[in-house]
């Protein structure tokens, strides 16, 4: 069974500090790996896309990394802000067994808290 | 706006009931998506459209959910006979249309909160 599993469950930092956020998957074949963020009672918003062949993709002060060879990837956030408090989750697509569509499975999400 | 929105942004309901629960895509999105969310949960997936047909329905729970896209737009989650379990905020996406497929970005609407009581 395709699973994505998150790491820390919640973290608490404070503002101006960095974190690193890990996501451990099973899923495949692997087609694509991307992080979310989602504030509180808003749907999930997109901050990075990885497939197999990239291994680090940047946007703004988020880094995410991927090894497709350990199935593990990690998002790095810089400079926290106090905005950058929601959850992030993980989520990976894989290519459908009897083919046509991927079939995403989303981990349980990191919830992480900037103080000020 | 130029989102996805969802109506209604609550709904309480009793044990037993129907409801319906609506989603407007980003206008010339083709895909459409439908998620379950619980407390503490990521999304889970449960239908996805490509135009007005259901590509792929494998994430539905059971026989009393049951979805449309009758103009390959505007789509429709149907719940009968509503159970406790149920209870859970149900968000949409929408994105280009390659589907799931092509690593198209989904963008996802502020999800109707239901809960069944």
């Amino acid at each position: 069974k395709n699973q994505v599993e998150q790491s820390p469950q919640s973290l608490i930092i404070l503002e101006g500090k960095n974190c690193t956020l890990q996501c451990n998957y099973t899923v495949s074949p692997f087609s694509n790996l991307r992080w979310y963020k989602q504030d509180t009672g808003r749907g999930p918003v997109s901050l990075t896309i990885m497939t197999f062949s990239e291994n680090t993709k940047s946007n703004g002060r988020y880094t995410a990394t991927l090894d497709a060879d350990t199935k593990q990837s990690s998002l790095h956030i810089t400079a926290s802000q106090l905005s950058d408090s929601a959850s992030y989750i993980c989520v990976v697509s894989a290519i459908k067994a009897s083919g046509g569509s991927y079939i995403p499975t989303f981990g349980r999400g990191t919830s992480l808290i900037v103080h000020p | 706006g130029a989102g996805v929105s969802q109506t209604p942004s609550n709904k309480v309901t009793e044990k037993g009931k129907y409801v319906e629960l609506r989603c407007d895509p980003i206008s010339g999105h083709t895909a459409l998506y439908w998620y379950r969310q619980s407390l503490g949960q990521g999304p889970e997936f449960l239908i996805y459209f490509q135009g007005t047909g259901a590509a792929d329905d494998s994430g539905l729970p059971n026989d009393r959910f049951f979805a449309v896209r009758p103009e390959g737009s505007v789509s429709t989650l149907k719940i009968q006979r509503t159970e406790r379990g149920d209870s859970a905020m149900y968000l949409c996406a929408s994105s280009l249309g390659r589907g799931l497929a092509g690593g198209d970005e989904q963008f996802f609407g502020p999800g109707t909160r239901l809960t069944v009581l």
